[in-house]
């Protein structure tokens, strides 16, 4: 079975700072990964996905993550945070094949300080 | 391109009224799904369609909650009777399947529901 872990559902940073969430994930077969972001009162929004062509990826709004094989990670990076980056961020694995089912991890909640 | 929409937006009822929302996916896509989120529980997919058929309803909490597809450009989910524990956030998502598994899924804004 797939499954993602976040660890640390609340983080905060500074502005400026650099953002490390966490992802980590398990799959008995190549997963694809993906980042969604959660502004307040808002639906899901895809930030970035793995889909083994190259392992960091680059999303949105300056956002970037590096699939990991050896550690199993997956962790969304981004060398200096908004006001406006402050959201839920979800990590979610896909086996591919016939199902477009995702499997999400149980979020981080991003806070930025002034 | 307008997006996966839902209606209504918010939704206030009280305990026992039937409440149904609604979902219009992205036009072209072949999967459909419907969440539920709460601070308690977190993101919870309830069920999932592909090409109007019902694949996975284990995740339905209870026989009062029925989801439909008619068509590939409508799908409801119904609660009846309704109760206060239902109050949550209900998404729907559609995704199209391109065969390369990196099938990602478009959000829509949410159905906010209060149940008194």
């Amino acid at each position: 079975a797939q499954s993602v872990t976040q660890l640390g559902s609340h983080v905060s940073v500074s502005e400026g700072a650099l953002v490390l969430l966490r992802c980590n994930y398990s799959s008995s077969v190549p997963p694809y990964l993906f980042w969604y972001v959660q502004y307040p009162n808002q639906g899901l929004q895809l930030l970035l996905k793995y889909t083994s062509a190259a392992t960091l990826v680059k999303g949105i709004n300056g956002f970037e993550a590096e699939f990991k094989k050896s550690e199993t990670s997956f962790h969304l990076t981004k060398p200096s945070a908004h006001m406006s980056d402050a959201a839920e961020y979800f990590c979610a694995v896909s086996r591919g094949g016939a199902t477009n089912k995702l499997i999400f991890g149980t979020g981080t909640l991003l806070a930025v300080q002034p | 391109d307008a997006g996966v929409i839902q209606s209504p937006r918010h939704e206030v009822t009280e305990m026992g009224q039937e409440v149904t929302l609604r979902c219009k996916p992205i036009s072209g896509h072949d999967y459909l799904f419907w969440y539920r989120q709460t601070m308690m529980r977190g993101l919870e997919l309830l069920i999932y369609f592909n090409n109007n058929v019902p694949i996975d309803d284990s995740g339905m909490p209870e026989d009062r909650f029925s989801a439909k597809m008619p068509n590939a450009s409508f799908s409801t989910l119904k609660i009846q009777p309704s109760e206060p524990r239902d109050s949550a956030v209900y998404f729907c998502a559609s995704s199209f399947n391109r065969g390369t598994g990196d099938n990602e899924q478009f959000f829509g804004p949410g159905t906010r529901l209060t149940v008194l």
